[in-house]
């Protein structure tokens, strides 16, 4: 167990949907990341957050958003889903030290029908 | 942006015998490269990482390489054990973190009996 929790493990949704994705760092964990992983892509990285504040983006979508709160969780939100989103959603998360190791998360799968 | 590059895409190898996989990336800019292990259906977890100032690191088993001039660096697996087989992520960031990863496209790694 890497001590972040990501809720929920499985979602289903239709195409047009919104959904969120929820990540609990590990205690005291600053930064969270977040990933994408799909068969057609691989991995991607698609956003850092640290301490409530947007640290980089990458790969990610206008459709998608993220944030973290003074409590330090994180939510992912998708919006206007296409089918082309189902995917495994992971977040991590590492101290204030960022250099350190990012611990990963179980993941959410996401699918889209 | 960075491109990563990994090879093989699968690895065969007899139990005891060494595996190689290497990655090259395009970036002069990314200073740390993290190796992570992927089981299926399970979250990638870090089993080695090296940062740009530093040509080679050892961990029992496990090593990683790195020629910043030829920009790739490269996973060795010695003794091989059933318990290895996986898919191993390259990955490379300019941002010396987690954050900013660039992954490779795998390598599912196969140890037989």
């Amino acid at each position: 167990d890497s001590g972040v929790t990501q809720t929920p493990k499985h979602l289903i949704t239709a195409t047009g949907q919104r959904v969120t994705l929820r990540c609990s760092p590990r205690s005291g964990d600053l930064s969270v990341y977040w990933y994408q992983q799909s068969l057609d892509q691989g991995l991607q990285f698609l956003i850092h957050y640290y301490n409530g504040e947007e640290r980089a983006k990458g790969n990610i979508l206008e459709r998608f958003s993220a944030q973290q709160f003074p409590d330090l969780h994180s939510e992912l939100n998708l919006s206007s889903l296409e089918l082309g989103d189902s995917a495994l959603y992971f977040c991590a998360s590492n101290g204030a030290g960022e250099d350190t190791e990012a611990f990963f998360g179980q993941g959410t799968r996401l699918t889209v029908v | 942006g960075e491109n990563v590059e990994q090879h093989p895409s699968t690895l065969s190898v007899q139990e005891g015998d060494s595996a190689v996989i290497k990655c090259t990336y395009s970036d002069s800019a990314s200073n740390y490269f993290p190796w992570y292990k992927q089981e299926l259906g399970k979250r990638p977890q870090l089993i080695i990482d090296i940062r740009s100032n530093v040509g080679e690191k050892k961990d029992q088993r496990i090593a990683v390489t790195l020629n910043k001039t030829a920009k790739h660096f490269s996973l060795h697996i010695t003794e091989t054990q059933p318990e290895d087989s996986a898919v191993y992520f390259c990955a490379a960031s300019p941002a010396g973190t987690a954050s900013k990863l660039t992954f490779g496209t795998g390598t599912r790694l196969q140890v037989t009996l």
